[in-house]
């Protein structure tokens, strides 16, 4: 299948700081990934569709202005959690839609602790 | 909208015995229909997926599901488990444009030795 790469797996960062994760399509081009976010003992939770050149659509209650993504290139977005707090720590993982067939791939995800 | 249940949260089984995991849907348009698994820390990987056609689909790995439209479900089942099967089986919906996808979740397989 194809391949979704996400970076970095895990990260641990400081209250307060701000935090950059990367989910590339290495064989295919994506008009459309998927950010989700997982909780401990829980299903994904899709937090927003990120599209190709425009804004990305964030699902109720995410806040977009906490949760930047940028959809800059047909194989690149990134997930910013800003001003990050420990309620924040969690698994999030992106997911590529593969055009034409629609299936979605999805990356490693990344394991956030923010302390 | 779409929404999926998977009923057992967890199952342990024994190596080599048969396995079924349940999922059902609801769903007010017609669907696609997908089982993931997620091995600790990783990502989830597409197991198989139900488009058209044959509603019995398989996967390289030996396991297989069954669209049921009447019952609006989509079990996972394996005649005969392996230790390497433990993981996460996530079952998913989406609709025919793949615009979203609504996970179940999620069902813990334990295969015992």
């Amino acid at each position: 299948g194809a391949v979704v790469s996400q970076h970095p797996s895990w990260v641990i960062c400081k209250s307060g700081t701000s935090v950059k994760i990367e989910c590339r399509s290495l064989d295919f081009q994506a008009t459309t990934m998927f950010w989700y976010r997982q909780f401990p003992k829980q299903s994904l939770m899709l937090m927003a569709t990120s599209n190709e050149g425009s804004k990305a659509t964030y699902e109720q209650g995410v806040e977009k202005d906490k949760f930047l993504i940028n959809h800059a290139s047909l194989t690149l977005s990134t997930l910013t959690v800003t001003s990050a707090h420990p309620e924040d720590s969690s698994f999030y993982i992106c997911s590529a839609r593969f055009p034409g067939q629609g299936l979605a791939f999805f990356g490693q995800g990344t394991r956030l602790t923010v302390v | 909208a779409q929404s999926v249940t998977q009923l057992d949260s967890q199952v342990p089984v024994f190596e080599e015995a048969p396995v079924e995991l349940r999922c059902n849907y609801s769903s007010s348009v017609s669907v696609y229909l997908f089982w993931y698994v997620q091995y600790p820390n990783q990502g989830l990987q597409l197991l198989l997926k139900y488009l058209s056609g044959s509603t019995l689909v398989e996967s390289i790995n030996g396991f297989e599901a069954e669209f049921n439209k009447s019952q609006t479900s989509f079990h996972l089942r394996k005649p005969s488990v392996h230790i390497s099967d433990t993981a996460e089986y996530f079952c998913a919906v989406s609709d025919r444009n793949f615009n979203k996808f609504y996970f179940g979740s999620g069902t813990k397989l334990n295969v015992k030795p």
